[in-house]
């Protein structure tokens, strides 16, 4: 069964610091990947999103993801951390030819001043 | 654009109450998707739809109901709340990929639901 792992519950990291996010996944074919940022008591808004081609995706914010096939991974990152960065951080995997996603449990990320 | 807008925002429930959450969508998207988020769960899915008149179970549709009867609104009900059932739900709409498959997904704002 498809199954998506971000393996650090909770990151702190200081400002200016710079940010790596994990993100493995279980899936035979090419997945469609997604990173999601949810703000406290927001929705869920799409930071990018890797369907095919470049590995290496450029996303809002600042953020970039680079998809690795041979790790199965998906890691989000940010040279630099803002304090406005603090949030929670969701992966998904999109699940060729069906209608869903499976997310992730979330990493949730603190930004120290 | 107001994109994907969910109401209520907060609601509270006695145990078997019932309730209806609205969801609706103004991207002319053709799939919709109800999830609950729980602390440490991340978001799991409730019913989904790929169309107008169609619904499907997703991984925890016990004790919910759905109905997509026009393309822009999604229903979730609960026909006799538990206190199982609190959580904040989350509506969530996305256009079809010509290969198959969801494109992005856009999310409401969530409705918090807790149930006494």
């Amino acid at each position: 069964a498809q199954s998506v792992t971000q393996p650090d519950i909770h990151i702190t990291v200081s400002e200016g610091a710079s940010l790596e996010l994990r993100c493995n996944y279980s899936y035979g074919a090419t997945p469609y990947l997604f990173w999601y940022v949810q703000s406290p008591g927001q929705g869920l808004q799409l930071l990018l999103k890797y369907f095919s081609g470049d590995t290496l995706v450029q996303g809002i914010k600042g953020f970039e993801a680079e998809f690795k096939r041979s790790q199965s991974s998906f890691n989000l990152r940010k040279p630099s951390v803002h304090w406005s960065d603090a949030a929670e951080y969701f992966c998904a995997v999109g699940v060729e030819g069906t209608y869903k996603y499976i997310f992730g449990t979330g990493t949730r990320l603190k930004v120290l001043a | 654009n107001a994109g994907v807008t969910q109401t209520p925002k907060f609601r509270v429930l006695k145990t078997g109450q019932s309730m209806t959450l609205l969801c609706a969508q103004d991207m002319n998207h053709e799939y919709m998707y109800w999830y609950r988020q729980d602390p440490g769960m991340g978001l799991r899915l409730i019913h989904y739809s790929v169309g107008e008149g169609t619904t499907a179970k997703g991984e925890v549709p016990d004790g919910y109901n759905v109905s997509r009867l026009k393309k822009q609104n999604f229903l979730l009900g609960l026909e006799s709340a538990a206190p199982s059932q609190t959580s904040v739900y989350f509506c969530a709409s996305s256009r079809a990929l010509a290969p198959g498959g969801a494109d992005t997904q856009y999310f409401g704002p969530g409705t918090r639901l807790t149930v006494l």
